[in-house]
């Protein structure tokens, strides 16, 4: 099947530095990749929606300026923890939807564990 | 507004036994549902999905689930375990037929025993 990518799948910061997290579909182009949030022993929370070449679309109580999304191409998109704090470590999801249409099949990065000290 | 609620986090079952794992939802319109597998250390997915069609559903790897409307349960099922299916097992619903609006129950750890 369709492959998606994260990089870096972990990494540790101190507080106040941003972390930029990578997404890129391998083998298919995506013009809509989302970015969801897993706290330990919960479910993924839709953060937001990334778009190429526009900007994304957020859920309500994700911090726009806390969390940018950038997906300047058909297979990267980028999201930045910026000015991290511990409360932000998570697990950090992407994933990737085939085709144009709404209704195409999600494929799913490894996820990126973010820990700040 | 929608909700998803996995019954169980954590589930043991021998290899060759039946393999069940429970999901309710909660949704005020026709709910569209989701079963997704991860496996260690990679990405998740998408075992079987029910878009109104025939409520029960067959999947990848010899899994099924039925969609109950009048018990709101979409539980997940398989006759036979193999100890390839370990994984964590994420049930998810969407109000629309847009993959990308989920959301997901909390995920449920299943074990197989040789």
């Amino acid at each position: 099947g369709a492959v998606v990518s994260q990089h870096p799948s972990w990494v540790i910061c101190k507080s106040g530095t941003s972390v930029k997290i990578e997404c890129r579909s391998l083998d298919f182009q995506a013009t809509t990749m989302f970015w969801y949030r897993q706290f330990p022993k919960q479910s993924l929370m839709l953060m937001a929606t990334s778009n190429e070449g526009s900007k994304a679309t957020y859920e309500q109580g994700v911090e726009k300026d806390k969390f940018l999304i950038n997906h300047a191409s058909l297979t990267l998109s980028t999201l930045t923890v910026t000015s991290a704090h511990p409360e932000d470590s998570s697990f950090y999801i992407c994933s990737a939807r085939a085709g144009i249409s709404n209704t195409g099949e999600l494929f799913f990065g490894e996820g990126s564990r973010l820990t700040v000290l | 507004a929608q909700s998803v609620t996995q019954l169980g986090s954590h589930v043991s079952v021998s290899e060759g036994a039946l393999v069940l794992l429970r999901c309710n939802y909660s949704s005020s319109v026709p709910p569209y549902l989701f079963w997704y597998v991860q496996y260690p250390n990679q990405g998740l997915q998408l075992l079987l999905k029910y878009t109104s069609a025939a409520t029960l559903v067959k999947g990848i790897n010899g899994f099924e689930a039925e969609f109950k409307k009048s018990e709101t349960s979409f539980h997940l099922t398989k006759p036979s375990a193999h100890m390839r299916d370990a994984a964590e097992y994420f049930c998810a619903v969407s109000r629309s037929s847009n993959t990308g609006k989920l959301i997901f129950g909390q995920g449920t750890t299943l074990q197989v025993k040789p």
